[in-house]
């Protein structure tokens, strides 16, 4: 059965702290890697999709990065509006149809 | 920029109503998608829809019904509500291959009483 595990639950950090945020997937035939932020009773925001090995994403203050096995999303100096959870999710193949698997989360929190 | 929408953003309902929840995505995708989301439990797939008039069950499809007569429109459709199904209810859709990113509404979160 695929999973996508994210480490850790939460995570509260100072302003300007850099830290990362972990996702380890066990897919069978990853075709894709998804980081969305998503802020409190609201829909998930796309962030990045990783494809292979290597490759990296930059969008402001954060870094995606996969390997084999896991992703991390990097956060450098962070600030209070980058309070979030923030999911990731693996998408596969099955059955001819698309099929995606999300993690749980990280909730991180900013302290100015 | 894609665009989700979803008919409501909060909705109570009593025990044993028919609740319709609606979902409208602008940039002619393919694809389509109803989730629900419960703390500690994460992202759970309901139904899906790759194409106007088909359906296919997700993982957790038990109490729930879906429709698609058009390409921008997939409702969700609880036939007769219950206090299990109180949840944030997330529509999503993704294009063709090539771009598998599901991109997601608002969110609609229902409250079963």
């Amino acid at each position: 059965e695929d999973q996508v595990t994210q480490s850790p639950e939460a995570l509260r950090l100072q302003e300007g702290e850099s830290s990362s945020l972990n996702c380890s997937y066990t897919v069978s035939g990853l075709r894709g890697l998804f980081w969305y932020r998503q802020d409190p009773g609201k829909g998930p925001e796309f962030l990045f999709t990783l494809y292979s090995a290597g490759e990296e994403k930059e969008k402001e203050r954060l870094k995606a990065t996969l390997t084999k096995k896991e992703s991390f999303l990097h956060i450098t100096a962070p600030k209070p509006e980058d309070s979030a959870t923030y999911l990731c999710a693996a998408l596969a193949f099955s059955g001819g149809y698309q099929k995606v698997t999300f993690g749980i989360g990280t909730k991180l929190q900013v302290i100015p | 920029d894609v665009k989700v929408t979803q008919s409501s953003r909060y909705l109570v309902k009593r025990t044993g109503e028919k609740v319709f929840l609606e979902c409208v995505q602008d940039m002619d995708h393919e694809n389509m998608f109803w989730y629900r989301q419960d703390p500690g439990l994460g992202l759970r797939l309901i139904y899906f829809s790759y194409d106007v008039k088909m359906k296919e069950k997700g993982d957790i499809p038990e109490g729930y019904s879906v429709s698609r007569e058009k390409k921008e429109r997939f409702s969700l459709i609880l036939e007769s509500a219950s206090t299990n199904q109180t949840s944030m209810y997330l529509c999503a859709s993704t294009g063709v291959a090539g771009d598998e990113t599901q991109y997601f509404g608002p969110g609609t979160r229902l409250l079963v009483l």
